[in-house]
């Protein structure tokens, strides 16, 4: 079954500082990583998203890191703050996929201390 | 626009009984897609749809129904509810590269 392996668990970051989260995939059958971003009783949304093409795409304060060939992929929050307090989780979507089947990691929780 | 609706937003089971989660979208997409959520296991696909009529199963189907017999909906039946059960559930809908979800059912089976 293929996975996607997300971590830390939880991570608590001071305001200012850099939050770094990764992910890793087990095989080569994904084309596409996006990252969700959930706050408490709401759903995931839409943070950032990568192809395999690039090895790094920025909006804003976060950027996604890609590496192929290590089959890793991480999300960095620059100069996090206390509104980036959530719930992320890394995604995968299978080669061919036109069904847009995600498959989720199992999230990490970020703290943000002001 | 609403985006995705779900209702409802609590509720509580007691084993072996059964409901239906809704679930509708003004989107008009094509696909869409029942997940659930459990602490520390991220999100779990139950089933899918590709348009309405056409329904397939995600990597945890046991226990669980689907329709779709418009674009808009897609109700999730749950027969013989069981404490396994007992889980956020998160419809979404979307068009290539990103899913737009619902705020979530909490279900609670006892």
């Amino acid at each position: 079954q293929q996975q996607v392996k997300q971590s830390p668990q939880s991570l608590i970051v001071q305001k200012g500082g850099i939050s770094i989260i990764n992910c890793a995939y087990e095989n080569t059958a994904f084309d596409y990583f996006p990252w969700y971003q959930q706050f408490p009783g709401k759903g995931p949304a839409l943070l950032i998203a990568i192809r395999p093409d690039v090895s790094e795409k920025k909006e804003g304060r976060f950027t996604i890191s890609f590496n192929k060939s290590a089959k890793q992929f991480s999300l960095h929050i620059m100069d996090s703050q206390p509104g980036d307090s959530a719930t992320y989780f890394c995604a995968a979507s299978p080669r061919g996929g036109a069904t847009n089947k995600l498959i989720f990691g199992t999230g990490t929780l970020l703290a943000v201390q002001p | 626009n609403a985006g995705v609706t779900q209702t409802p937003k609590f509720r509580i089971l007691k084993i072996g009984q059964s409901m239906t989660l809704q679930c509708t979208q003004d989107m008009n997409h094509n696909y869409m897609y029942w997940y659930r959520q459990d602490p520390g296991m991220g999100l779990k696909l139950i089933y899918y749809s590709v348009g309405a009529g056409i329904t397939d199963k995600g990597e945890v189907p046991n226990g669980y129904n689907v329709s779709r017999s418009t674009t808009e909906d897609f109700p999730l039946r749950l027969e013989l509810a069981a404490p396994s059960q007992t889980s956020v559930y998160f419809c979404a809908s979307g068009v290539t590269g990103e899913l737009f979800f619902g705020e979530g059912s909490r279900l609670t089976v006892l």
